[in-house]
């Protein structure tokens, strides 16, 4: 099974700061990685796709890149309706498995 | 608009049954795989098992593989989470999604595994 290592696990920011959360897989997956956006009492949100591609309606200030091992999750400005927490997932192949979770929280 | 609705959460004892339904509205239900993902209380998120738009195919979490069954009704555009054998760990906020990589979620419903 392939397993993502996410971090960090959480995160204090300011709104307007740039953040960078990484995902690590334990084998190469290509490019077959998600983002998500789950805030409490909601349903998660997809962010991005395909690694880099991001999803139809999100800001544009959240942007993904990597492929192989090593991706990242980019916010280049921080707002206060982005407080909450991120998890990539694999669907290189099966089982799919989520990282850990980053959560992201007001300094 | 694409909409899922989950039914069929609640308290089961462990050792019992629970089958979860998700009625499927907006698009062409059979031309998407439809995946389940859970959350226990406090944990983050986990795959729990999809299936093909045909059905043909299905994938279970270790976690669950044997104990639960992935199936869906094309002609209802319905999905369904057969779920057996319950065990404590199974208590979770259970969502419906569409695709692989779930580009839509539904609000979830909750199973409670406890005596």
């Amino acid at each position: 099974d392939i397993q993502m290592t996410q971090s960090p696990s959480s995160l204090s920011a300011s709104v307007g700061d740039r953040v960078t959360i990484t995902c690590r897989a334990s084998q190469g997956i290509r490019n077959e990685l998600g983002w998500f956006q789950h805030k409490a009492g909601r349903a998660p949100k997809r962010l991005i796709y395909a690694a880099s591609s991001l999803q139809s309606g999100v800001p544009s200030r959240f942007s993904g890149s990597g492929s192989g091992t090593d991706f990242t999750l980019t916010i280049s400005s921080l707002q206060p309706e982005d407080f909450a927490t991120y998890y990539c997932l694999q669907h290189d192949s099966y089982p799919l498995t989520f990282g850990q979770g980053t959560r992201l929280e007001i300094k | 608009d694409v909409q899922l609705l989950e039914s069929g959460g609640g308290l089961a004892q462990p050792g019992g049954s629970l089958r979860l339904s998700c009625a499927a509205s907006g698009f062409t239900f059979s031309s998407y795989a439809m995946t389940w993902v859970r959350q226990a209380p406090g944990k983050g998120l986990e795959w729990v098992s999809s299936i093909s738009g045909s059905g043909g195919s299905t994938y279970y979490a270790d976690s669950v593989k044997g104990r639960f069954t992935i199936s869906r009704d094309n002609s209802k555009d319905t999905l369904y989470l057969q779920m057996n054998s319950l065990r404590g760990e199974d208590t979770a906020l259970y969502y419906c999604t569409r695709t692989v990589v779930p580009d839509h979620w539904g609000q979830g419903t909750l199973v409670t595994v406890s005596s």
